[in-house]
């Protein structure tokens, strides 16, 4: 069973650029979140993509966009970058039934260390 | 809209020694989950337990333990025999239970601003 892997693990970009992230979800999980995690603080919830949709959405302007693909992958898409994006970027994955049941717990790869100059 | 904090930045406990990390959380929601995160130096956040709010007993990992007072919205992480490995940031996190069970964000966990543990051999 793999684990969620998440590339590139460091990078640096300038104020402006755009960015892509990218996660690979833990085998047989449907449903990928993702976070931004500043300097000394605790994760902040950034949205979920589950069937390929986002699905709930957190106090982030629309420049941070996502898409999930049918093998649950999942990309995050940052535009305009600015200094206050910099930060650890994480994604984790679940596995979420059709009867919306709660499945279980969600499990989280080892970040986007993302640096804007 | 709810909150968690977490008002210990820093602990140290002695190797084998109990440690007892805080959490309080506001909702005004009665059905919730909360939950225990360890990140080490690697980044992963690893669960350490949960507690559903509906289980008036409290939740138990090997040495990991915790107090909930739901009355009191206070959620404390009891760790026991203290090993070095245990040195890390713990994250206390909140889910609404509606939330997860009936179509919404199933991922949005809300999270405190963390507290360092270190442990002294």
């Amino acid at each position: 069973e793999t684990g969620v892997t998440q590339s590139p693990t460091h990078l640096i970009k300038t104020r402006g650029q755009q960015v892509t992230l990218r996660c690979s979800s833990q085998s047989g999980h449907n449903t990928v979140s993702w976070y931004q995690q500043a300097l000394g603080q605790g994760p902040q919830f950034i949205f979920q993509y589950y069937r390929e949709e986002e699905n709930g959405r957190g106090n982030f302007p629309p420049r941070f966009s996502g898409l999930q693909f049918p093998n649950y992958s999942s990309e995050l898409n940052v535009n305009a970058l600015e200094l206050d994006d910099s930060a650890l970027y994480l994604c984790a994955s679940s596995f979420r039934g059709r009867d919306y049941a709660n499945t279980g717990e969600l499990f989280f790869g080892e970040g986007s260390r993302l640096t804007v100059l | 809209a709810q909150t968690v904090t977490q008002s210990q930045p820093e602990m140290s406990v002695q190797e084998a020694e109990t440690v007892t990390l805080s959490c309080t959380y506001d909702t005004s929601e009665s059905d919730y989950y909360l939950f225990w995160y360890k990140q080490p130096p690697s980044r992963q956040m690893i669960l350490v337990i949960r507690q559903e709010a509906y289980k008036q007993q409290n939740a138990t990992e090997n040495r990991f333990s915790v107090n909930f007072q739901k009355a009191a919205k206070s959620f404390s992480l009891k760790i026991s025999d203290s090993q070095l490995g245990d040195a890390a940031m713990y994250f206390c996190a909140y889910r609404s239970a509606y939330q997860m069970n009936y179509g919404g964000s199933q991922g949005n966990l809300i999270f405190g601003k963390g507290t360092k543990l270190s442990v002294k051999p």
